[in-house]
C-alpha cells in the first residue's frame, strides 16, 4: 500500500515568510509525528499526535511552529515569519499506536533564503 | 534527557569487510533500541529493532545487540556490500517519556568495490 507522503518535496522562502508543509500518513494510522533534520544531524523530535489531539509538542522549537491534524489523518506543520536557521528537512512518520514501529515519508527540504 | 551517542563517521570499508557501528544510549525508563538507515536519495527505513534487553534484533545480514549493563546497542554485520553504502542512525523509544524517538547523528558508511 502507499506509504507515508509529504508536500512539498521542496520549499524555498524568504525569512519573514508563512510556509505550511503537509502530511499524508498510511492509512488507518492513528499516530503522526513530525521531526526536523538538520545537515549532518539526526531528526529531531517536534510533535506527536494521537488521533486529532497533539499528544506531545515539546519539541517545538518556538512559537512560531504550530501543527494540526483537524480529522485524524492529515496533518500540516505551519511556520510563521521563517528564519534562516528554520532550514532543514522537515520528516513526517506515522504508526498504527504509539509505541508501534514509525513509518517515514520522504520529506520537505525548507530552504529559507 | 534521553541521549543516543554514535561513532563518528563517515567510515570507508571494503567489500566483505566487518562493520561495527558504536551505539550507547542514556535513558531513565525502559527504552526500546533502533537502527534506522537511510540510502541516498531515500527515508529513512526502519533497519531492526529490540524492545528489551538482551534481546538481538536482526536484518539483512545486521544484527544489534540490547546490553543493558554497558548501555549499548552495536550495529554490526559480518561482510558489508557495496550496497549497504547509507547513513545509519541509533535511535531510542522511551515510553515513560512520551512517545517521541531520539536519534543519534548518524553515521555515513562507504563501502568501496
Amino acid at each position: 500500500g502507499a506509504g507515508v507522503s509529504q508536500t512539498p518535496s521542496n520549499k524555498v522562502t524568504e525569512k519573514g515568510k508563512y510556509v505550511e508543509l503537509r502530511c499524508d500518513p498510511i492509512s488507518g494510522h492513528t499516530a503522526l509525528y513530525w521531526y526536523r533534520q538538520s545537515l549532518g544531524q539526526g531528526p529531531e523530535f517536534l510533535i506527536y499526535f494521537q488521533g486529532t489531539g497533539a499528544a506531545d509538542d515539546s519539541g517545538l522549537p518556538n512559537d512560531r511552529f504550530f501543527a494540526v491534524r483537524p480529522e485524524g489523518s492529515v496533518s500540516t506543520l505551519k511556520i510563521q515569519r521563517t528564519e534562516r536557521g528554520d532550514s532543514a528537512v522537515y520528516l513526517c512518520a506515522s504508526s498504527k499506536g504509539g509505541s508501534e514501529t514509525q513509518y517515514f515519508g520522504p520529506g520537505t527540504r525548507l530552504l529559507v533564503l | 534527557g534521553d541521549s543516543v551517542t554514535q561513532m563518528e563517521g563517515p567510515v570507508t570499508l571494503s567489500e566483505e569487510a566487518f562493520l561495527t557501528i558504536n551505539c550507547t544510549y542514556t535513558a531513565t525508563g525502559y527504552p526500546s533500541l533502533f537502527w534506522y538507515v537511510q540510502y541516498p536519495g531515500e527515508g529513512l527505513q526502519l533497519l531492526l529493532k529490540a524492545t528489551k534487553a538482551d534481546d538481538k534484533g536482526s536484518n539483512k545480514g545486521f544484527e544489534a545487540t540490547y546490553r543493558k549493563e554497558t548501555t549499548s546497542f552495536h550495529l554490526e554485520k559480518g561482510s558489508v556490500q557495496v550496497s549497504d553504502s547509507a547513513v545509519y542512525f541509533c535511535a531510542l523509544s522511551d515510553l515513560t517519556g512520551g512517545f517521541k524517538t531520539i536519534f543519534g547523528a548518524g553515521t555515513r558508511l562507504f563501502v568501496k568495490a
